[in-house]
């Protein structure tokens, strides 16, 4: 059964650093993706990540998927005061054709400190 | 175009009531998956349902339960409220036919067992 697993879980930065969140997962996961959640607000999708060595980028996010070692990442870069919130991952399982079960990390609160 | 709507948004029951959620997906998406979300068990996986059936189960008791309608909206179920089934309680819809299908995400609907 496919478990993921995030860390930190908790994560206070000062705007214009660089830092890491890490996604690990047990078993083969057809896909990846980063999901961001506002403080009493819904999940916005921010990355798909379909194959080993896939790269996404969105303005100071970053993405990627190490299918073999069994790790996404996803990297901030310079945060601002506006990337606070929590960011969860998620492997998925197709069934039927399409990815429609999602296994989440436990999430990763981002503070952007001043 | 118009994004998922759940409604209540808000919901307050008692033990041993049940309740009725509903969830209207993106036009033109036929897949909508349930899903509920606690402080202490983070975001776990009810139900999907494709063309009016359940394409795929989660593990939770029979308590809860789901339909779809052949307007792709969808209502979920829970009967004999307990105190731990407070939670949000979000849907999300896709296409459901495509391997690279991303999930959107509805506001949810807060449920509060008393």
């Amino acid at each position: 059964e496919l478990k993921v697993e995030q860390n930190p879980l908790f994560l206070s930065m000062q705007e214009g650093k660089n830092y890491t969140i890490y996604c690990n997962y047990s078993t083969t996961s057809d896909r990846l993706y980063w999901y961001r959640q506002d403080p009493g607000k819904s999940l916005e999708s921010l990355f798909v990540l379909l194959s080993n060595g896939a790269v996404k980028q969105e303005g100071r996010l970053m993405a990627s998927l190490d299918t073999k070692a069994r790790l996404s990442t996803l990297h901030i870069t310079a945060a601002v005061h506006d990337l606070s919130a929590t960011y969860f991952c998620a492997g998925a399982k197709i069934y039927g054709g399409a990815t429609n079960k999602l296994i989440f990390g436990t999430g990763t609160l981002l503070a952007v400190q001043p | 175009k118009a994004g998922v709507t759940q409604t209540p948004r808000y919901l307050i029951k008692t033990r041993g009531q049940q309740v009725t959620l509903s969830c209207s997906p993106i036009s033109g998406h036929r897949s909508v998956s349930w899903y509920q979300q606690t402080p202490g068990q983070g975001l776990q996986f009810l139900f999907e349902y494709f063309s009016e059936t359940q394409r795929n189960k989660g593990n939770f008791p029979g308590r809860f339960s789901g339909r779809q309608f052949s307007n792709s909206r969808s209502e979920m179920n829970v009967s004999t409220l307990e105190l731990g089934d407070s939670a949000l309680y979000l849907c999300a819809s896709s296409l459901g036919t495509h391997n690279t299908d991303t999930q959107y995400f509805g506001p949810g609907t807060r449920l509060t067992v008393l």
